[in-house]
């Protein structure tokens, strides 16, 4: 348990409005990542964060912004959701004793967003 | 580019089967990290390995191992004498050591065990 909460966990929306997803941990880990996850697809990188205020963009990062004003709280932000950002949503950490950053990712319990 | 590729999208096993899911990863990068990731139906991702390029020695935990080849850019997963529990979404994943924290996930292989 690498002590990640995604919340919410579940939320229907409808296409056009703004929806932030918040990603909270408690063990002061340095860098959080936001995937996406799609049939077919495995996950996909969003963005991810090392440090506050310090974030960068992944693999399929347009549509979506990210903010990090905590170290514990990293938020994803779809500003106008649209029906293709229907999928599950997870963050990851990568643990803050070790900080390599080619060290395991553990992931939160995911959100799934619908969007219609 | 980095890229995973895990051609078996479904496999069925009656229980006490042996299984290999099948993983090839592409990089140009000569130190990079693979990984293998759990999903059950409860929908968490629960990490099982990982392991460096360096180190091509074949992995054992308890019915499962994992059988690394550099030559073939493959990095197989064998779960001996499965279990229905064994029953979940198996991802392969790819870090290049110069990709930043870019994992790249194979789209997955799911494993049913049957009673």
């Amino acid at each position: 348990d690498a002590g990640i909460t995604q919340s919410p966990r579940h939320k229907v929306t409808e296409t056009g409005t703004p929806v932030t997803l918040r990603c909270h941990q408690t063990e002061n880990h340095r860098y959080m990542y936001w995937y996406r996850q799609d049939p077919g697809h495995g996950l996909r990188l969003i963005h991810y964060s090392y440090g506050v205020k310090d974030t960068d963009k992944g693999e399929v990062s347009d549509g979506y912004s990210v903010s990090r004003s905590k170290t514990e709280d990293f938020l994803l932000t779809l500003e106008s959701a649209t029906s293709s950002q229907t999928s599950v949503y997870f963050c990851a950490i990568t643990p803050a004793n070790r900080e390599d950053v080619a060290d395991t990712q553990y992931f939160g319990p995911g959100t799934r967003l619908t969007v219609l | 580019a980095q890229k995973v590729t895990q051609a078996q999208t479904e496999i069925s096993v009656v229980e006490k089967e042996d299984v290999t899911l099948d993983c090839v990863y592409e990089t140009r990068d000569t130190t990079y990290y693979l990984f293998w990731y759990k999903q059950p139906p409860s929908g968490e991702l629960v990490f099982l390995i990982r392991r460096n390029s360096f180190d091509e020695q074949n992995e054992i935990s308890g019915r499962y191992s994992w059988n690394f080849q550099k030559s073939t850019s493959s990095f197989n997963f064998t779960i001996t004498a499965s279990q229905v529990v064994d029953s979940a979404v198996y991802f392969c994943a790819l870090l290049p050591n110069n990709a930043g924290n870019m994992l790249t996930f194979g789209g997955g292989t799911r494993l049913m065990v049957k009673p």
